[in-house]
């Protein structure tokens, strides 16, 4: 079975722009987490979707939203990128809104100029 | 407020000893869980071994093991025999309620990275 996908691997963006990363879950997993990864730093939560509704939020600002689709991948959007938005964009999956093992794909690596 | 702390940033073991990284953790719930997560360079999170705050053994996956001390609130990570292909972030995490509860949200530590030696 495919593990969890990211798409791109990498960006570069500019102030201002906005940008979308994608997330597909692993098949039959119905929860999607984001987790934002600041270069030196463990990853910080940013949210939760399952079932296609938002199950958490991390303390980010309102430039970041999130959705999840009906067969549970997801999108996780941020607009007027700042410089401090540039690190690894990490997206987890599990099979419950609330499990032991939640998996990681290999992360979008944003980078804003 | 929730916190994990890891107190090593960096690791140096030989090939084929043992090393223990340390996490502590603070919450007011009596019910989490705690993670271990390994970061290599190339950047994706590899789940390495849960323990639930009521699980009464210690966890273990293979060469990890999870020292669980509830009473001093610390979850430290010890790897038998270790490899080259040990070299990595060493991330510790804490999920607060049970398994079914209504999220999954991770505290991560600020990482330990482990160099092993030849």
């Amino acid at each position: 079975d495919a593990g969890v996908t990211q798409s791109p691997t990498h960006l570069i963006k500019t102030r201002g722009q906005h940008v979308t990363l994608r997330c597909s879950p692993i098949s039959g997993h119905k929860s999607v987490s984001w987790y934002q990864q600041v270069l030196g730093q463990g990853p910080q939560f940013i949210f939760q979707y399952y079932e296609k509704e938002e199950r958490g939020r991390g303390n980010f600002p309102d430039r970041f939203s999130a959705r999840q689709f009906p067969n549970y991948s997801s999108e996780l959007n941020v607009n007027a990128l700042l410089l401090g938005d540039s690190a690894l964009y990490l997206c987890a999956s599990s099979r419950q809104s609330s499990y032991n093992e939640q998996f990681f794909g290999p992360g979008t690596r944003l980078t804003v100029l | 407020a929730q916190k994990i702390t890891q107190t090593q940033p960096g690791m140096f073991v030989q090939e084929k000893e043992a090393v223990t990284l340390d996490c502590t953790y603070d919450t007011s719930d009596q019910s989490y869980g705690l993670f271990w997560y390994k970061q290599p360079s190339s950047g994706e999170m590899i789940f390495l071994i849960y323990q639930g705050s009521y699980d009464e053994q210690n966890a273990t996956e293979g060469r990890y093991s999870l020292n669980f001390q509830k009473a001093r609130k610390s979850a430290n990570l010890v790897i038998s025999a270790s490899q080259l292909g040990d070299s990595a972030m060493y991330f510790c995490a804490m999920r607060e309620g049970r398994d079914g509860g209504a999220t999954n949200k991770l505290i991560f530590g600020t990482g330990t990275l482990l160099a092993v030696q030849p």
